[in-house]
């Protein structure tokens, strides 16, 4: 069975752009949650989606934004780039329960640079 | 709101020594625990889980034991090679919802 997928793995953009990550969970899952990771502040919640609706969401500003599609890949997008965005920002899934509490699956990561 | 605190590092230790990484949680109702493990240049892997009081997960010789009445989830190992340095994590899932909460992690150098 293939594991979380994120695309692109590296980016490097500039103050002031947008850009737009994006997530393939493992088949069957239809939970979605993402994550930043930086040396400061270790690993923080964004926001989970599950069947195409979000269900929870971190303390972010509203330039991050997500969304699942009816296949539950997911995509994040930030907007107006900061310093502050770069990171690596981690996509996780999960079998379909409406309770949660399983396991999340980790993909490798997208490393965001900006300059 | 639920939370996990866990020791802070870095920790070093000798080839075979013994491995103790501290995480307590605070939790509404009945959280599942979990410890994931972070590689250099990797995303988290699950290391092992427990979802219920007195429960022990278990996994690649690590072990945590859920222990309610200290709100704990320690993770040992009894003899640590130099492959199991890495960054761990340790984290709840709450009763309701998918979110997570994630300790700031730990990263653990093992020294031949």
């Amino acid at each position: 069975k293939a594991g979380v997928t994120q695309t692109p793995r590296y980016l490097i953009k500039t103050r002031g752009q947008q850009v737009t990550l994006s997530c393939s969970p493992i088949s069957g899952h239809r939970s979605v949650s993402w994550y930043q990771q930086t040396p400061g502040q270790g690993l923080q919640f964004l926001f989970e989606y599950f069947s195409e609706t979000q269900r929870n969401k971190g303390n972010f500003p509203g330039r991050f934004s997500g969304r699942q599609f009816s296949n539950s890949r997911s995509e994040m997008n930030v907007s107006t780039l900061e310093l502050g965005d770069s990171a690596l920002y981690l996509c996780a899934s999960s079998l379909p329960t409406l309770a949660g509490r399983n396991e999340q699956f980790f993909g490798p990561g997208t490393r965001l640079t900006v300059l | 709101g639920d939370s996990v605190t866990q020791m802070e590092g870095p920790v070093t230790l000798s080839e075979e020594a013994f491995l103790t990484i501290n995480c307590t949680y605070t939790a509404t109702g009945y959280p599942s625990l979990f410890w994931y493990v972070q590689y250099p240049g990797e995303g988290l892997q699950l290391l092992l889980k427990a979802t219920k009081a007195d429960d022990k997960g278990s996994n690649k010789g690590f072990e945590a034991t859920y222990r309610k009445e200290t709100t704990s989830f320690h993770l040992e190992k009894g003899s640590v090679q130099v492959s199991d340095s890495a960054v761990y994590f340790c984290a709840l899932s709450g009763a309701t919802g998918n979110q997570f909460y994630f300790g700031t992690g730990t990263s653990l150098t093992v020294i031949p």
